[in-house]
């Protein structure tokens, strides 16, 4: 299995406060990302890095932010929790190279309650 | 952007028989196509996956077949055993990770 832990596992939290997830790796690969998981949607990915300082944009953006200070590290912060990012969120890596797409290798989830 | 459709949502069989899952993507230019298995509460795991330079690959009991034209691609799960029982995720990316899509999934069920 691949050396990603995600902390905390589970949390519930009120509307309107932060929230900060940590993926945290020990491949030394360079990219990671933060997908989330709803029933119906499949993964979503919410924002990328491919590499310290270097992060984008994915498909489900707004309300989150990234940063990545380390190659182990990967935060995910919600600024002000609002009850439709209630989901499982999933931290992946992967080693891809050039154009070659590796596979991705997922954390084992945070479930997030917003209430 | 890309679009993965995937079909059936949820798929029930008698065990020993096959199972057939089909996604079909929108966008010409991908190249990549992984299968993930998630069994309940656990993070999906990669079973299979599939570049587009080849039509078939096989690992044991498990197979996925690309037809670039159509733009769609199966995983063929054999002899399937209770085990099995997860939902599967397809995917389709083009140059690198950053645009990969996934299906809506697929719920199998396979019934001693």
């Amino acid at each position: 299995d691949a050396g990603i832990t995600q902390s905390p596992r589970h949390k519930v939290t009120e509307t309107g406060t932060p929230v900060t997830l940590r993926c945290h790796q020990t491949e030394n690969h360079r990219y990671m990302y933060w997908y989330r998981q709803d029933p119906g949607h499949g993964l979503r990915l919410i924002h990328y890095s491919y590499g310290v300082k270097d992060t984008d944009k994915g498909e489900v953006s707004d309300g989150y932010s990234v940063s990545r200070s380390k190659t182990e590290d990967f935060l995910l912060t919600l600024e002000s929790a609002t009850s439709s990012q209630t989901s499982v969120y999933f931290c992946a890596i992967s080693d891809s190279r050039g154009s070659n797409n590796s596979p991705l290798h997922f954390g084992n989830g945070t479930r997030l309650t917003v209430t | 952007g890309e679009n993965v459709e995937q079909h059936p949502s949820t798929l029930s069989v008698q065990e020993g028989d096959s199972a057939v899952i089909k996604c079909t993507y929108s966008d010409s230019a991908s190249n990549y196509f992984p299968w993930y298995k998630q069994e309940l509460g656990k993070r999906p795991q990669l079973i299979i996956d599939i570049r587009s330079n080849v039509g078939e690959k096989k690992d044991q009991r498990i197979a996925v077949t690309l037809n670039k034209t159509a733009k769609h691609f199966s995983l063929h799960i054999t002899e399937t055993q209770p085990e099995d029982s997860a939902v599967y995720f397809c995917a389709a990316s083009k140059s690198n990770n950053n645009d990969m899509r996934f299906g809506a999934g697929t719920r199998l069920t396979v019934k001693p």
